[in-house]
């Protein structure tokens, strides 16, 4: 079955550390998206990417980072200046102005 | 700008009991419109949507009309059961392709 698949499901970080979250789709999906989950404040997007090798900022990016090397990736790395990173995580991707599939996430936490 | 405000939760209510979750958007021209749904430790589904005024989305017995006269596309289900209790997420998606999403609102179904 096609679908989006993160990893890990949960992550913990030391102060001071990067820490990179994986994306991966099956869906032969030209774009794909990052967002943060807090409680209570719904989805904000970090990074999208619309094509391989291109990837533009979105709402929230600072202290986060993103490559699209290929296709059916598209890893967020959540940096050391990323001074609150404990959230949900999730990710998806888009087909042409279909909706968007969302992946399972992955909770981060900071020991 | 583009915006999506959906009524705050937690909403409770018994089992066979009838649910209506309000969600009204701001939006320059037709936007497409969506009902998420995220169930626990999970990430979004996408529950129903519509593309153009007076159309209805429809799925597992929730719909949603979009009506372009109150920019409103309220979520409603005739008698919802304990397995319905998640988090929902509106949602619109303009010419640009962004997608906004609402801040979610928590259902909670009694048994």
């Amino acid at each position: 079955d096609g679908g989006i698949t993160q990893s890990p499901k949960y992550l913990f970080r030391k102060e001071g550390q990067n820490v990179t979250l994986s994306c991966e789709q099956n869906l032969n999906h030209d774009a794909m998206y990052w967002y943060r989950q807090d409680p209570g404040q719904g989805l904000r997007l970090i990074y999208y990417s619309q094509i391989v090798n291109d990837f533009q900022k979105g709402d929230i990016a600072e202290g986060y980072s993103v490559s699209r090397e290929k296709k059916e990736s598209f890893p967020l790395t959540v940096t050391s200046a990323q001074k609150n990173p404990t959230a949900f995580y999730l990710c998806a991707s888009r087909h042409g102005n279909q909706p968007q599939h969302f992946g399972d996430g992955t909770r981060l936490s900071i020991l | 700008g583009n915006s999506v405000t959906q009524m705050e939760g937690p909403v409770t209510l018994s089992e066979e009991a009838f649910l209506t979750i309000n969600c009204t958007y701001t939006a320059t021209g037709y936007p497409s419109l969506f009902w998420y749904v995220q169930y626990p430790g999970e990430g979004l589904q996408l529950l129903l949507k519509a593309t153009k005024a007076d159309d209805k989305g429809s799925n597992k017995g929730f719909e949603a009309t979009y009506r372009k006269e109150t920019t409103s596309f309220h979520l409603e289900k005739g008698s919802v059961q304990v397995s319905d209790s998640a988090v929902y997420f509106c949602a619109l998606m303009n010419r640009d392709d962004k997608i906004i999403f609402g801040k979610g609102t928590r259902l909670h179904i009694l048994p």
